[in-house]
């Protein structure tokens, strides 16, 4: 059983630019959530989608700030005109089933805005 | 507003020495509470979770928590820390089923 993997691993980009991040869950998991993670905290949650449906976006950092789950397996996180402050930890976790289940994450993808 | 509170920021122990990390937590109603450990370059890993019923729950590694009501608290221990134990914690609550709320962490330093 191969666990949550993300790619890529480090993205360093200028500010301005468009990232994109993904996430492959554990197989059959059906939820997958969104976190970021800054220097020095706990990780914040962002998003989460069960199978493909995004059921809480709410708190998503801005309108910049995208994530969709088109098949219901793997996700994508979109942060468009990235600024300094986007600068953090990016990780994905997933779950199975529909009631609260452990969440498992990945090693996250570090993202660095100059 | 629902929190997780670590107040420790940095805990130092021997090797061999028992632990205890700290956590506090305020919900409305009790919530669900997870302890996961963080190493460099690896992912969040969950030690145990808190979901209902015997407060005292055991956890990988020979760690157990113990969920105290009257507290708002559910700390960590470990009678014997290793070397390796050396990491990350955090600790995260939840009532929504799906948003955690993690706790700022508490960087373990394990001396010998």
């Amino acid at each position: 059983d191969t666990g949550v993997s993300q790619d890529p691993r480090h993205k360093i980009t200028k500010r301005g630019q468009n990232v994109t991040f993904r996430c492959d869950p554990i197989s059959e998991h059906n939820r997958l959530y969104w976190y970021r993670q800054t220097l020095g905290q706990g990780p914040e949650f962002l998003t989460y989608f069960q199978n493909e449906a995004q059921l809480e976006k709410s708190r998503l950092l801005s309108d910049r700030f995208s994530a969709e789950r088109p098949k219901g397996s793997f996700s994508t996180l979109e942060i468009q005109r990235t600024e300094q402050g986007d600068s953090a930890m990016y990780l994905c976790a997933s779950s199975p089933g529909l009631s609260l289940g452990t969440q498992y994450f990945g090693p996250g993808t570090r993202l660095l805005v100059l | 507003a629902q929190s997780v509170t670590q107040p420790d920021i940095h805990i130092t122990v021997s090797e061999g020495a028992s632990l205890e990390l700290r956590c506090n937590y305020s919900y409305g109603a009790t919530p669900y509470l997870f302890w996961y450990v963080q190493s460099p370059g690896q992912g969040l890993q969950l030690l145990l979770k808190y979901f209902s019923g015997d407060t005292l729950v055991q956890g990988i590694k020979g760690f157990e928590a113990e969920f105290k009501r009257s507290q708002s608290s559910f700390n960590l221990r470990k009678p014997s820390v290793h070397w390796s134990d050396a990491a990350e914690y955090f600790c995260a609550g939840t009532n929504s089923g799906y948003a955690l709320n993690f706790g700022k962490g508490t960087s373990l330093l394990v001396t010998p």
